[in-house]
């Protein structure tokens, strides 16, 4: 069964470098996201892609956040200038489509650890 | 969306049926309602959606009442590996996804 991929697994970065975190969504899949979920609390919806462009972000997706889809296949997440705050679980989801049929498939997450 | 309310956590018996319920009193026409679960720290998994009537998959059923305002998960023959937090969330076709608490199920052997 296809799935959404994410690397690497676990992160370790120091505090104000830079960290780009990888996913590959499901082949047939149009619609991109990534989420975080900080140790303890709810997961927290960061930007949805679609047509190689943001179609909606939320607060916490600031200017030091960025996506893109470089290829066919790998949709990226960077941090510019990594906080002790951006350490969290981080997962990427793919749909095929959007609206109200929008099943997203999550991967199986990014450990990001700002030291 | 909607708000929803679920109970902080609940147990149920292997092999038992596990209901999961869930209020979402101020949801709209046509808002679905989604369950979500998140085993252990990993991503979640979508189990189920619907608008009004009853759905049933190979995971689980949805039951939605008539005046749409409450819904119930019910995982027929709970195992060991469905212990996890299951999110009920209310969407209108937004792109995201909004989480809250959730509920947090554990099978009891």
């Amino acid at each position: 069964e296809p799935e959404v991929t994410q690397t690497p697994s676990h992160q370790v970065t120091q505090m104000g470098q830079e960290v780009i975190l990888r996913c590959v969504p499901i082949s047939n899949h149009l619609y991109f996201y990534w989420y975080r979920q900080i140790l303890g609390q709810k997961v927290e919806f960061l930007v949805s892609f679609y047509n190689n462009e943001i179609s909606e972000k939320s607060e916490i997706f600031d200017d030091q956040f960025s996506v893109e889809r470089p290829d066919g296949s790998n949709f990226t997440l960077k941090i510019r200038s990594t906080k002790l705050e951006d350490s969290a679980m981080y997962f990427c989801a793919s749909s095929p489509t959007s609206g109200f049929y929008n099943e997203q498939f999550f991967g199986p997450g990014t450990r990001l650890t700002v030291l | 969306d909607a708000k929803t309310t679920q109970p902080t956590s609940m147990d149920c018996a292997e092999g038992r049926a596990a209901n999961l319920p869930c209020n979402h009193s101020t949801i709209s026409g046509n808002e679905y309602v989604y369950w979500y679960r998140q085993i252990h720290s990993q991503g979640p998994q979508y189990i189920i959606h619907g608008l009004k009537n009853n759905e049933t998959n190979e995971m689980a059923s949805l039951i939605i009442t008539e005046d749409r305002k409450s819904s119930t998960l019910i995982l027929p023959h709970a195992t060991l590996r469905d212990t996890a937090v299951y999110y009920c969330i209310v969407r209108d076709g937004n792109e995201k996804l909004t989480f809250g608490t959730g509920t947090r199920l554990t099978i009891i052997p």
